[in-house]
């Protein structure tokens, strides 16, 4: 079964718009970890911004914010007032559990700023 | 710290020889993940890693993929014999293992492109 789902397989934004990116998540776990993480052009996987299962306050990172629903197992990321350098494919990512345990990764979110 | 490293960074090999790629994980991390990301099946979980441990590997495509790590700074993925189809990056990741938090990012390398011809 799909553990991260990110339905969302490009999107396009016009510059300074703000910009959500929808990622759904599935697991039987009380503890575990959400990551969101870009990787621009260039190829590296850059860690922007994470949420545990157990925070009530909704995970904030400069621009980038995370929207997590914890019921509808729901964790998108708000990019506000978006710049020609947000443009790259982004993921969604999940940690189950403490410890030593894997993280996967979602499909991913071309995302495309248009000036 | 330098971060994750990963050897060679480019990679192009023909059909049918032996690929090893490297990676040297952050000091101090006890997991180790190897990635494997393509357009058609995205960012993949080879295998990984704890305390040089391999504890899951079923995500390694087949018997041509072995991946060991003789030590906590040091791991190797290997292909042989290598195909078109491993055509991929292939990226090292590492973090904080045992008892660590699952909120504990993974820190990635900067990938190896192989390409077999």
């Amino acid at each position: 079964a799909q553990k991260i789902t990110q339905t969302q397989p490009g999107m396009f934004v016009q510059e300074k718009e703000a910009v959500t990116l929808d990622c759904t998540y599935d697991t039987s776990d009380q503890s575990y970890g959400l990551f969101w993480y870009k990787q621009p052009s260039s190829g590296e996987m850059i860690f922007l911004i994470y949420q545990g299962s157990y925070d009530e306050q909704n995970a904030t990172e400069g621009r980038y914010s995370l929207n997590f629903q914890k019921a509808r197992k729901s964790a998108n990321l708000v990019i506000s007032a978006s710049q020609l350098g947000d443009s790259a494919m982004y993921f969604c990512a999940m940690r189950e559990g403490w410890g030593a345990q894997k993280l996967v990764f979602g499909q991913g979110t071309r995302l495309t700023i248009n000036p | 710290d330098a971060g994750v490293i990963q050897s060679p960074r480019h990679e192009v090999t023909e059909m049918g020889q032996e690929v090893t790629l490297r990676c040297k994980p952050i000091s101090g991390h006890n997991s180790l993940f190897w990635y494997r990301q393509t357009m058609m099946r995205g960012l993949e979980l080879l295998i990984y890693f704890n305390n040089n441990v391999p504890i899951d590997d079923s995500g390694m495509p087949e018997d041509r993929f072995s991946a060991k790590m003789p030590n906590a700074s040091f791991s190797t993925l290997k292909i042989q014999p290598s195909e078109p189809r491993d055509s991929a990056v292939y990226f090292c990741a590492s973090s904080p293992g045992q008892g660590a938090h699952p909120n504990t990012e993974a820190f990635f390398g900067q990938g190896t492109r192989l390409t077999v011809v």
